[in-house]
């Protein structure tokens, strides 16, 4: 198994373009989560989902969309990049069973803004 | 969820015992507390959960104090590769009635394991 991967591992934007990260587990779970990580901070969540077809908002949302058509993918996308989108992002997947919920994260993206 | 209170940073020596204290005064009755760590901007990997009672497994031991409002992961025989940032994080364990598993991370504390 491959886990959970991410798509690209780097990339630099100009302000104003769009990008979409991708992100896949091979763990058939059910939840997936997007967050992002600026220097010296801990995780914040952006949007998440509970299922294929459904998607809700994190602590973090604005500026950014997601899509879970597929139960194994989770899209994050930027309409119009912004430098105070530079950051890490790190998406994560669970199965919502047992008390563990524990959450399987990614290798991490990190995307500059310029 | 409740919030915690870990401090910034903490060193251990090599092979030696390290025990990373977390404040959860406001927790509560259903709410589980869970141990992740950060290695070097990787992406968090879980450590170890409990409610009330201590737990141990390959990685760390999990001490609760009786009251629940703070507890302690212990690595007991820390090594060079335990160098990371530690997040204490409480919630609920269940999922449904709105739960959706979602960590809400502090800023964690950064051990530094020392040769």
């Amino acid at each position: 198994n491959a886990g959970v991967t991410q798509t690209p591992k780097f990339r630099v934007l100009k302000t104003g373009q769009s990008m979409t990260l991708l992100c896949a587990q091979d763990m058939n779970h059910e939840y997936m989560y997007w967050y992002r990580q600026d220097p010296g901070m801990g995780l914040r969540l952006i949007h998440y989902s509970v299922g294929e077809g459904t998607t809700a908002k994190g602590e973090v949302p604005d500026g950014y969309n997601v899509s879970r058509l597929k139960k194994q993918n989770f899209l994050l996308g930027l309409e119009s990049a912004a430098p105070s989108q530079t950051s890490v992002y790190f998406c994560a997947s669970s199965y919502p069973g047992g008390t563990a919920n524990e959450q399987y994260f990614g290798p991490g993206t990190r995307l500059t803004v310029t | 969820d409740a919030k915690t209170t870990q401090p910034p940073s903490m060193d251990c020596a090599e092979g030696r015992a390290a025990n990373l204290p977390c404040n959860h005064s406001t927790i509560s009755g259903n709410e589980y507390v869970y141990w992740y760590r950060q290695i070097h901007s990787q992406g968090p990997q879980y450590i170890i959960h409990g409610l009330k009672n201590n737990e141990t497994n390959e990685m760390a031991s999990l001490i609760i104090t009786e009251d629940r409002k703070s507890s302690t992961l212990i690595l007991p025989h820390a090594t060079l590769r335990d160098t990371a940032v530690y997040y204490c994080i409480v919630r609920v364990a269940t999922y449904g009635s709105g739960n959706t598993g979602k960590l809400i991370f502090g800023q964690g504390t950064t051990l530094q394991v020392k040769p």
